[in-house]
């Protein structure tokens, strides 16, 4: 596709529950980065990919937060026993080298309940 | 800790006048800077970039000026339209780190 993707766009879990976000991003693109957005805020960082290796994942929450980019191409941030405060929506985005832009999915809206 | 803060959480312009954004950063490893512009249950999107070799960009109704002292960066939007109301945020890179780190964001509301 033409444009970084995310999947699903909204979930809800039940406080307990593991859920996987997925991200495709742009074909050939090197970085890939995943952000929390908490209602009002700006983004924050969680994780960076340069092609499959975790360069940087010093945002991440809590050891329930889980990133992997095996093949350097799709990435899933993985959330174990979520947790009401995870309630958030999580933007992936992607560049194709440092220095210039990155380009955003629409984000996955999620909501613990 | 706030590398990156912008400190006005919202603006109002009318129609047709200058919207400027200002934003403030306290990493002097900071080197290229960009501005996004976010709608509501959307990505953000790419409006504008400045490196620190450069004091000012311009492309179209857009401008970013850095002031690398004051480590301070702005972006004028001139003339301001009702379609530029959205939530803009800056957002600052290292070199050595390759990490997007972004600030909490402006309203802008453009009314006519």
């Amino acid at each position: 596709g033409a444009g970084v993707s995310q999947s699903p766009r909204y979930k809800v879990a039940k406080r307990g529950q593991d859920v996987a976000l997925r991200c495709d991003p742009i074909s050939g693109h090197v970085s890939l980065f995943w952000y929390q957005q908490a209602l009002g805020q700006g983004p924050e960082f969680l994780t960076y990919f340069q092609n499959e290796a975790q360069l940087d994942k010093s945002g991440l929450p809590s050891d329930r937060f889980f990133a992997e980019r095996p093949e350097g191409s799709v990435s899933t941030l993985k959330i174990q026993r979520t947790q009401q405060e995870d309630s958030a929506v999580y933007l992936c985005a992607s560049r194709r080298a440092p220095m210039t832009e990155a380009f955003f999915g629409q984000g996955t809206r999620l909501t613990v309940v | 800790d706030q590398q990156v803060k912008q400190n006005s959480p919202s603006l109002s312009v009318q129609e047709g006048r200058i919207s400027i954004l200002n934003c403030d950063y306290t990493n002097s490893m900071f080197d290229y800077f960009l501005w996004y512009k976010k709608y509501p249950a959307e990505g953000p999107t790419f409006l504008i970039s400045i490196s620190s070799i450069k004091d000012k960009n311009e492309d179209g109704r857009f401008t970013v000026f850095l002031n690398k002292s004051a480590k301070h960066l702005s972006l004028h939007i001139v003339p301001s339209q009702p379609g530029d109301s959205a939530v803009y945020f800056c957002a600052a890179d290292a070199r050595n780190t390759d990490k997007l780190i972004f600030g909490t964001g402006t309203r802008l509301q453009v009314f006519p």
